[in-house]
């Protein structure tokens, strides 16, 4: 599998900010990138597939955009429910997770 | 109600062996590629083996190759992770997923996970 990087390891942010989450592939994987949000003592939720496909019923300020090996997760308007740690994955690899916190 | 409900978690001392389950309710396992994804304490997430549709192709993280053997149970539509030969550092939450492959060849995500059981390997 074609590891993926992801940056910052933390982000400190305010309701209202507008937040953006990279994802670095190895080498191209097309636009084969999910990513989720975990809270704590939950599971993972997918909530973007194919770099950019919304999930059903994750809010529109959450969007995905990228191709080849460089991925955004962009959420518009952070509010307080999506305080949480981010993965985005490929294949069989997830990234190493944000954390934002407030 | 789709969901997945994974058992069989608890304490094993390194070296033994465990079986965890993961109970299907609201679709067939037998139409989807499932996984076992794992979360040691404090750590991300790892993807850990997957099985196909109708059972003819598994795959693993190295790690666990030659310890780890995941089945199906169609009669229960339930997968199954055996776990042997177990170290301190498989100790970790076991999540049951579902993959989504539209195209059906290659893994979009993980689009429906379960509960998590706890495993911790410790003498």
């Amino acid at each position: 599998d074609i590891p993926v990087t992801q940056s910052p390891s933390t982000l400190s942010a305010f309701v209202g900010d507008r937040v953006t989450i990279t994802c670095r592939a190895s080498q191209s994987i097309n636009d084969w990138l999910a990513w989720y949000q975990q809270k704590p003592a939950q599971a993972p939720k997918l909530l973007i597939s194919k770099a950019s496909r919304l999930e059903s019923g994750v809010p529109s300020r959450f969007s995905g955009s990228g191709s080849g090996t460089e991925f955004t997760l962009t959420i518009s308007s952070l509010q307080p429910d999506d305080f949480a740690t981010y993965y985005c994955q490929h294949q069989g690899t997830f990234g190493q997770g944000t954390k934002v916190e407030i | 109600e789709v969901q997945l409900v994974e058992s069989g978690g608890g304490l094993v001392q390194p070296g033994g062996s465990l079986t965890l389950s993961c109970a299907a309710s609201g679709f067939s396992t037998n139409n989807y590629w499932m996984s076992w994804v794992r979360q040691a304490p404090g750590r991300g997430v790892e993807w850990v083996i997957n099985l196909n549709h109708d059972g003819s192709v598994r795959s693993s993280v190295d790690s666990v190759k030659g310890r780890f053997i995941i089945s199906r149970d169609n009669a229960k539509n339930s997968v199954n992770l055996q776990m042997n030969s177990l170290r301190d550092e498989d100790t970790a939450i076991y999540y049951c997923a579902r993959e989504l492959r539209r195209g059906g060849y290659i893994n979009e995500g993980f689009d429906l996970w379960g509960q998590g059981t706890l495993v911790t390997v410790s003498s």
